[in-house]
């Protein structure tokens, strides 16, 4: 079956702009987790949804970013008032109601110039 | 918090040599263990996990082992083949409440297998 996809797969915008990232999970999956993963880095977790509530958003840096999932399926991962820091690739997984194992998406590549 | 070390690279290593990538842990509690690779122009994809104690798990000839008392999940082959070449991700997940299972990752090792 298709795996978790994400829109789009590259991104460059300016110092200031506002962003969305998409993800579409697994058919099925209630679990959704961005993670935001630096250059050189390990992915770090951002939010966690359960159906269409997001259960802990504790990894969000600051309150430019936010995401949303109205319908428990797709997700957008939304961004305002982009800095050069928030260039990284952001990363959806998925997974079924209670279950360890997740399943990433390809991630979207941002940059900030 | 919780965390993960894992070896620095990058590891470069000729075909059919042993592999071992080291992996240490830090958790508040009883967590469960995942190697992830990243193929070069690829997602993250699960390499194998251990839910428990002096569990292995195992994948492509791939072998980790849950040692609890070393705090260590060491990431093992005892051939690479130049198709290995990827970076390898060490993370842990530990329930989180609301049925989150967000996962730790180290920083991830390259490796790089030559003919």
């Amino acid at each position: 079956g298709a795996g978790v996809s994400q829109t789009p797969s590259n991104k460059v915008t300016e110092k200031g702009k506002y962003v969305e990232l998409r993800c579409d999970p697994i058919s099925g999956h209630t679990a959704l987790y961005w993670y935001r993963q630096s250059l050189g880095q390990g992915p770090e977790f951002l939010i966690y949804f359960q159906g269409t509530g997001a259960a802990d958003d504790s990894g969000l840096p600051n309150d430019r970013f936010f995401a949303v999932r109205p319908e428990g399926s797709v997700s957008t991962l939304k961004i305002q008032r982009t800095e050069r820091g928030d260039s990284a690739v952001y990363l959806c997984a998925s997974s079924r109601q209670d279950q360890e194992t997740q399943y990433f998406g390809p991630g979207t590549r941002l940059l900030v110039l | 918090g919780n965390s993960v070390t894992q070896m620095e690279g990058p590891v470069t290593l000729s075909e059919e040599a042993f592999l071992t990538i080291n992996c240490t842990y830090t958790a508040t509690g009883y967590p469960s263990l995942f190697w992830y690779v990243q193929y070069p122009g690829e997602g993250l994809q699960l390499l194998l996990k251990a839910t428990k104690a002096d569990d292995k798990g195992s994948n492509k000839g791939f072998e980790a082992t849950y040692r609890k008392e070393t705090t260590s999940f060491h990431l093992e082959k005892g051939s690479v083949q130049v198709s290995d070449s990827a970076v390898y991700f060490c993370a842990l997940t530990l329930y989180s409440g609301a049925g989150s299972y967000q996962l730790t990752f180290g920083k991830g090792t390259k490796l790089s297998v030559i003919p």
